[in-house]
């Protein structure tokens, strides 16, 4: 059985950093890629970035682009997102997801609540 | 970047009735388009995969069709289960699987 869950969420200055981490088990991230989802409160859903299988290959939204970053822990099954600079508008519910394939996101974490206030 | 809408952005509907959403991405995307449903608190469900791929567990009253740059999502007949929040999600872009705004469901 696969299981996803995401740790790490808080409140977190504007300008700061937070790391949040996915936590796998039942499928090995060196054989799938893991994507983060974000849902700010009462809006919908925003693709935010991926580490493909080979730990190598990462994209990220534009909205994160240069202040996200992805890493992961193979000893451990985690893969991490850090959040760098964050602004008011990182805020939001933060999932990471996977899938048999690529294109299509079956596995789903319940999420972490990220907050950005002073 | 591709875009996707989604209409209604909401509708009305009663335990049986047979209620379509639709999804439009702002270019050619064959097939690699998947709709999810979302319940408030809860992460979303995979319905279905590949613009017409039933996912594993899911009724069938859920069906899927489209492709290129027009899709749908038909339940043909609701049920109180699926009253919820509906969003479609292209994956034709590896840097970028964009979703839609969503369709919410609710009761009449």
């Amino acid at each position: 059985q696969v299981h996803l869950e995401e740790s790490g969420g808080g409140v977190v200055q504007p300008g700061r950093s937070l790391r949040v981490s996915c936590a796998v088990s039942g499928i090995n991230v060196t054989g799938y890629g893991i994507h983060w989802v974000r849902q700010a409160p009462g809006k919908g859903l925003e693709w935010v970035a991926v580490i493909a299988f080979d730990g190598k290959n990462k994209y990220f939204a534009d909205s994160v682009k240069g202040r996200f970053s992805l890493s992961r822990d193979i000893s451990k099954n985690t893969v991490y997102l850090q959040l760098n600079a964050v602004r008011a508008d990182d805020s939001a519910v933060y999932y990471c997801a996977s899938g048999t394939a690529t294109y299509y996101f079956e596995f789903w974490g319940h999420g972490t609540l990220v907050t950005v206030s002073s | 970047d591709i875009q996707m809408t989604q209409s209604p952005s909401s509708l009305s509907a009663s335990v049986g009735d047979r209620v379509t959403i639709t999804c439009r991405a702002s270019q050619r995307i064959s097939t690699y388009l998947n709709w999810y449903q979302q319940k408030p608190g809860k992460a979303p469900k995979l319905l279905i995969y590949s613009a017409s791929n039933l996912q594993s567990g899911v009724p069938s009253r859920f069906r899927g069709s489209g492709s290129g740059t027009d899709f749908t999502l038909t339940i043909s007949s609701l049920q109180p289960d699926d009253y919820a929040t509906y969003f479609c999600q292209q994956s034709y872009s590896d840097i970028g699987f964009t979703f839609g705004p969503g369709t919410k469901v609710d009761i009449k």
